[in-house]
């Protein structure tokens, strides 16, 4: 079974700008979450979509974004990008919305912002 | 709310040698999940074991074992003849009740040396 894949892997923007990032989940997960990871802050949980809806959100700004498609692959999106935002944005998928559904994730895309 | 805290932010382990990360949470919810994910230097997060708080027994995944002690409140991942490859960031991670929203500790790394 194919893993999580997250494109591009690696991304330059600059401030002011927006940027679009892709997840496609493993085949049969329904459930997609965005997590955005610095050195400063650790870990955090962005959103989650199941089945198109959004589930769960973190505390984050409006200027983050996302969706998930009918075939489960997710979008995730940053408008007026800020300094701040450069990091390590994980994806990860696992079949329901259970506790104990342990989560896959992908590579990751790296964003820096100039 | 829920918190977990990883008190080593690095480790060093000798070839071949067993090691323990510590891992200590706290919920106020009866029901819970516990996980760790090893991260390599590549980025990807690695679903190593999961416990469940109403599991009797200890979790084991090969060479990663999971003590897990209720009343500490303490989930501390095992690594049993540590190889190189195993030299990563790892990470614990909770998720209470209903909430789907996991909550990530700092990490720790650990290097092993041949």
């Amino acid at each position: 079974k194919a893993g999580v894949t997250q494109t591009p892997r690696y991304l330059i923007k600059t401030r002011g700008q927006q940027v679009t990032l892709s997840c496609s989940p493993i085949s049969g997960h329904r459930s997609v979450s965005w997590y955005q990871q610095t050195p400063g802050q650790g870990l955090q949980f962005l959103f989650e979509y199941f089945s198109e809806t959004q589930r769960n959100k973190g505390n984050f700004p409006g200027r983050f974004s996302g969706r998930q498609f009918s075939n489960s692959r997710s979008e995730m999106n940053v408008s007026t990008l800020e300094l701040g935002d450069s990091a390590l944005y994980l994806c990860a998928s696992s079949q329901g919305k259970q506790a104990h559904n342990e989560q896959f994730f992908g590579p990751g895309t790296r964003l820096t912002v100039l | 709310a829920q918190k977990i805290t990883q008190t080593q932010p690095g480790m060093f382990v000798q070839e071949k040698e067993a090691v323990t990360l510590d891992c200590t949470y706290d919920t106020s919810d009866p029901s819970y999940g516990l996980f760790w994910y090893k991260q390599p230097s590549s980025g990807e997060m690695i679903f190593l074991i999961y416990q469940g708080s109403y599991d009797q027994q200890n979790a084991t995944e090969g060479r990663y074992s999971l003590n897990f002690q209720k009343a500490r409140k303490s989930a501390n991942l095992v690594i049993s003849a540590s190889q190189l490859g195993d030299s990563a960031m790892y990470f614990c991670a909770m998720r209470s009740g209903g909430s789907y929203i996991p909550t990530f500790g700092r990490g720790t790394s650990l290097i092993v040396h041949p």
